[in-house]
């Protein structure tokens, strides 16, 4: 069973980098395909942020291109999202999920995490 | 890429059957058989429910099934139960290689 779980900072000041990391079990993330974060402001749609390879590809979401990056740590079966320059505008739960490139879908995702940004 | 256009909201009663629309474009859904559809109850995350305009994961019910004409999508539930109460989005993949969603339906089971 795939499992996903995020983990970072409830509140990020603005202008500051947003750090999350999300850790998968029952599936190694060197195995094949790509992991994404998504996110969604309180009350609005969902937003596909960008995803990673474990070959160090990534994808980003052209409206977020300056801002995200995705890394990936396949000793601990990681991946990571930094988003820089943060405003309320990026208030949002952060979701990641294994994004299934071939069918551009996620079929498996984390519980998401709330990131409130305010001073 | 501006989000998929979807109603804000549907109603239909037990045993009813509903359909939400997904409307997009020819850079997105009308030339692009990477249509999904996520199913969310509040407070939990999407779940995947329709895949390549109408496929169904293992494990989902055969009441949910999917549908495309030109550059609108379609899901429909037939035999709505209480527990398909929740918030629908669809997504697509696009020309500008992205994946876009829709802004998301609310289902009240009457």
């Amino acid at each position: 069973q795939v499992q996903l779980q995020e983990s970072g900072p409830g509140l990020v000041k603005p202008s500051e980098t947003l750090s999350l990391t999300c850790t998968v079990s029952g599936y190694s993330i060197s195995s094949s395909y790509y992991w994404g974060w998504i996110r969604q402001p309180p009350g609005k749609g969902l937003e596909l942020i960008g995803s990673i390879h474990y070959s160090g590809n990534t994808y980003y979401n052209p409206s977020l291109k300056s801002r995200a990056t995705i890394s990936g740590d396949t000793s601990k079966n990681q991946f990571s999202l930094k988003l820089s320059s943060m405003t309320a505008a990026d208030t949002a739960v952060y979701y990641c999920a294994r994004h299934d490139r071939g069918r551009e879908l996620m079929d498996y995702w984390g519980q998401g995490t709330l990131v409130t940004v305010s001073s | 890429q501006s989000a998929l256009t979807q109603p804000a909201s549907v109603s239909g009663s037990p045993g009813q059957s509903i359909t939400i629309s997904c409307t997009g474009t020819s850079s997105d859904i009308g030339v692009y058989n990477y249509v999904s559809w996520y199913q969310q109850h509040p407070g939990k995350a999407p779940k995947l429910i329709i895949y390549n305009v109408s496929n169904r994961p293992s494990g989902v019910s055969n009441r949910f099934s999917g549908s495309k004409s030109g550059n609108t999508a379609s899901l429909t539930i037939s035999g709505l139960q209480a527990e398909d109460e929740a918030d629908y989005y669809c997504s697509s993949y696009t020309s500008s290689s992205t994946v876009i969603f829709g802004g998301g339906t609310k289902l009240t089971v009457l």
